[in-house]
């Protein structure tokens, strides 16, 4: 089975700030590779999909890229309500997140 | 808009059963599929299965296998995990998220996702 390895597992950063996370996939694995963003008490929410696919709705601050084992999600321009767990996913694994909090 | 509405918290005790249902509207229910996530504290979200809205087709992780069932009542535009032999390590959120399975190209995401069922195991 694919594993899915993110890092860092938390990060500190201030608003306004470009943040980046990576997803590392145990094998080469295809296009499909979307993020989520997961805040307690609240739905979880798709950012990007297919790799680069910013889903409707999704602030262009949000940007994903890579490809073979190598995956990025970039946030440009940090916003309070950007504060959450960030989770990678290859059907059907999750990474183990990346927890962005305030400095 | 679009939403998946979960039914409210539940405490079980171990050797038992929980059945969460999960309530769509806002678009065709029988155009996609639902799977089921739970996310245990401080772990990542785990997938459990889904379930195709349209046939009813389901596919169980086999972490899973053997323990937990996906039905869906396509009048009610609901569909609901069941559970069955409890354990502590059970406790967690469950979430149902939706699948368009037939969206072309197909990218294999979930792109709306309920608040979650706390389901707490405990004696």
């Amino acid at each position: 089975d694919i594993q899915l390895s993110q890092s860092p597992s938390f990060l500190s950063a201030s608003v306004g700030d470009r943040v980046t996370i990576t997803c590392r996939a145990s094998q080469v694995i295809s296009s499909y590779l979307a993020w989520y963003q997961l805040k307690p008490g609240k739905a979880p929410k798709l950012l990007i999909y297919a790799v680069s696919t910013l889903q409707s709705g999704v602030p262009s601050r949000f940007s994903g890229s890579g490809f073979g084992t190598d995956f990025t999600l970039t946030i440009s321009n940090l916003q309070p309500d950007d504060f959450a767990t960030y989770y990678c996913q290859h059907p059907w694994t999750f990474g183990q997140g990346t927890n962005v909090e305030f400095k | 808009q679009v939403q998946l509405v979960q039914s409210g918290a539940e405490v079980k005790r171990p050797g038992a059963s929980v059945k969460v249902s999960c309530g769509a509207s806002g678009y065709i229910f029988t155009n996609c599929a639902i799977h089921w996530v739970r996310q245990a504290p401080g772990q990542r979200p785990e997938w459990m299965g889904w379930i195709n809205i349209g046939n009813g087709d389901t596919k169980y992780s086999r972490a899973f296998q053997g323990r937990v069932t996906f039905t869906r009542d396509t009048s009610a535009s609901a569909a609901y995990m069941e559970l069955s032999s409890l354990r502590p390590e059970d406790t967690a959120v469950y979430y149902c998220a939706r699948d368009m399975i037939l969206a072309r190209p197909y990218y294999f995401y979930m792109d709306v996702w309920g608040k979650g069922t706390t389901v707490t195991v405990s004696s």
